[in-house]
Formats: structure tokens, sequence, C-alpha cells
């Protein structure tokens, strides 16, 4: 059973544009949400995050929203660069344990 | 770079066998954590270890083991291997003891099981 789901596994954006990923989650008891990046050949780097008591959480160009009633959180990435062409995570918290979406492949074209 | 280090970075055997994978985190962290990601999947969380101790469990089987040592290094190890365990394996690294604090990964170890 999937807590955590990244319903989309691709996505692919025009640069200077908006870049929308979203997670799905299960679990009501959890309660700090996390992005992390990866490229080819490297590990996970984390982006941001989001306690479950807040609902917006903004680092420069990345905002991550969180709808709690609808179990649901977005990465907002704006404006788009290619150098955001990576696969992201997301990932929550519950009894001291991460659990990971399977990702999403963000392409960003010029 | 992260300042994790994981070796090797490859690593190719056959089913049956023993292998052991090596961490080593960013200087001053005290927690490791160990991750699967199989093809496909998202990473799992295998196993965490905070200054020498166990202190979380996720879904690691019992033919899977890990350690810390004194100098804080991590290794895994997995006998028995099947296909299935064929995947990336990463190491992740924290100052602190929560996995909701920031982790640090390595760059992993792909494991082939033939």
């Amino acid at each position: 059973d999937q807590q955590v789901k990244q319903n989309s596994p691709s996505l692919s954006v025009q640069e200077g544009r908006i870049s929308i990923l979203n997670c799905d989650y299960t679990n009501s008891m959890f309660d700090y949400f996390l992005w992390y990046k990866k490229y080819p050949a490297e590990g996970p780097t984390f982006l941001i995050s989001i306690s479950s008591i807040k609902d917006k959480n903004e680092d420069g160009r990345f905002t991550v929203f969180l709808n709690k009633s609808a179990k649901h959180l977005s990465l907002h990435i704006v404006p788009s660069q290619p150098g955001d062409s990576a696969v992201y995570f997301c990932a929550a918290h519950n009894t001291d344990k991460l659990i990971f979406g399977t990702g999403t492949r963000l392409q960003v074209f010029p | 770079d992260s300042g994790v280090t994981q070796t090797p970075k490859h690593l190719i055997t056959a089913t049956g066998q023993r292998v052991t994978l090596r961490c080593s985190p960013r200087s001053g962290d005290l927690s490791v954590y160990w991750y699967q990601q199989s093809l496909d999947q998202g990473l799992q969380f295998l196993i965490q270890y905070y200054n020498g101790e166990e202190r979380a469990k996720g879904n690691i089987l019992e033919r899977f083991s890990a350690q810390q040592f004194p100098d804080l290094h991590s290794e895994l190890n997995l006998s028995s291997l099947e296909l299935g365990d064929s995947a990336l394996y990463f190491c992740a690294s924290s100052e602190l003891a929560g996995a909701a604090n920031e982790q640090f990964f390595g760059p992993g170890t792909r494991l082939t099981v033939l």
C-alpha cells in the first residue's frame, strides 16, 4: 500500500513557465513533508519542506503548498530553468521515518 | 558533493551470495540512514543508526543487517541475495536524530544480482 503517491511520472515545461509537481498521501498522521531533487548518478538533495501546521512555505523560486483536507501537496517552481530538470521526490514524515513517493521526472526545455 | 561517501559504486554478484555496502557520513553527522530504490520505485527506508545505536527500522528484510561503527561509518550487509535485491542502495546522514531533519545522501551503490 503506497502511502505517498506521485501520480505523474513525468512533466515537461518550457523555460520561464511554472512547474507544478503534485503529491498525494493517505496517512493523516504525517506531520512533516519534504521535497528532494535528484540528478542522474547522484543522491537526492533536500529542496524544501513544510510542517503539517502550515499551508505554504516559500524559498526563492520554490513554493510548497499543503492541503491537509485533500491530503495533497504541491511544489511550484517559478520561473522554471533548464537546471531544474531532475527527478523530484516528495516524502512524508511519521514516527521518525520518511516515506517517499516514486518521483516525477521534470524536464525544462528552452 | 554531499560529503557522504559510499563504496563500491557498482557491485555485480550472483544469487545466494553475500555483499557488504559501506557508507561514511558527513563529518559531524551522527545519524546514518539506509534506503533501497528498486526500478520505478521510490526510496524505501531500511534502517537508521544514531551514534552507534539502531534508532528506527523500516521494511528491512531479515536477510539484511546493518551496523554503525565507533568512527560512525556504517555497513549494510545483504545475504542470500535474490534477483529482486537488485537495486540502488543509498546511504544518507544527518546531524540530528530525527528523520525530518535534512538528510544528505551519498551517490548510491548499484547492486546487480545475476
